[in-house]
């Protein structure tokens, strides 16, 4: 199993600005992922985050407004850039061994006023 | 596309089973898992079914049927700590293990 941790736990941002979220995994995995989950909603997938590579991204999201950041096998950071409004959600990562099962972290809260 | 559909809301009484049903179509697959989610808590990992047929962990089962494009879990003697978010997620396959979630199920256990 795996233990996630995710920095901050909640924001409350200015439209136009950026967020930088952290994600720390307390063994090395071999895959991360961010998600995004508005309140009482599924779980829509950002991207798979690469080690030593550029981010995979899923339709509807890009790198300019989502950049990812995996510089090792147990980090990983999500920046929301140029927030507004509609970017208010919660925003999970999770990680995997490889197999079928992801970890999750406790999830970022962001309000963007 | 993709999609992954649940009943929206389920409800059920304390001591009673509990089906929660999942039909997806996706681009490709290879296998279908389960995640509880409390309120404000993370998705834990329930159950996953790569092959036809039922998975048993506990009071939990998980069934699949690939030909059907269909999968339920299935909540027996259900207790109250058991109301949550509980959402079946298909791994279309590829090199990355990433997961594409169905809808939710929103479950109310009552006394």
């Amino acid at each position: 199993s795996a233990v996630i941790s995710q920095k901050p736990s909640r924001d409350i941002c200015q439209r136009g600005t950026s967020l930088t979220i952290q994600c720390q995994v307390d063994s090395q995995v071999t895959m991360m992922f961010w998600y995004r989950q508005q309140p009482g909603q599924s779980l829509t997938l950002i991207a798979t985050a690469n080690q030593g590579s550029e981010a995979t991204y899923e339709s509807g999201f890009v790198i300019d407004k989502f950049p990812i950041s995996r510089p090792n096998l147990t980090f990983s950071t999500l920046t929301v850039s140029n927030m507004s409004p509609e970017d208010s959600s919660i925003y999970l990562c999770s990680a995997g061994q490889g197999t079928y099962e992801q970890y999750f972290g406790p999830g970022t809260r962001l309000t963007v006023t | 596309g993709q999609s992954l559909e649940q009943p929206s809301e389920v409800t059920a009484v304390e001591g009673a089973i509990v089906q929660i049903n999942c039909t997806y179509q996706t681009s490709g697959f290879y296998g279908l898992s389960w995640y509880q989610q409390h309120d404000g808590g993370a998705p834990t990992f329930l159950s996953y079914n790569a092959l036809d047929g039922l998975e048993e962990t506990g009071r939990f089962s998980s069934f699949l049927s690939r030909s059907d494009s269909y999968g339920y879990l299935l909540l027996q003697e259900l207790q109250m700590k058991d109301s949550a978010s509980y959402f079946c997620a298909v791994r279309p396959g590829g090199a990355t293990n990433k997961l594409i979630f169905g809808t939710g199920t929103l479950l109310a256990v009552q006394p």
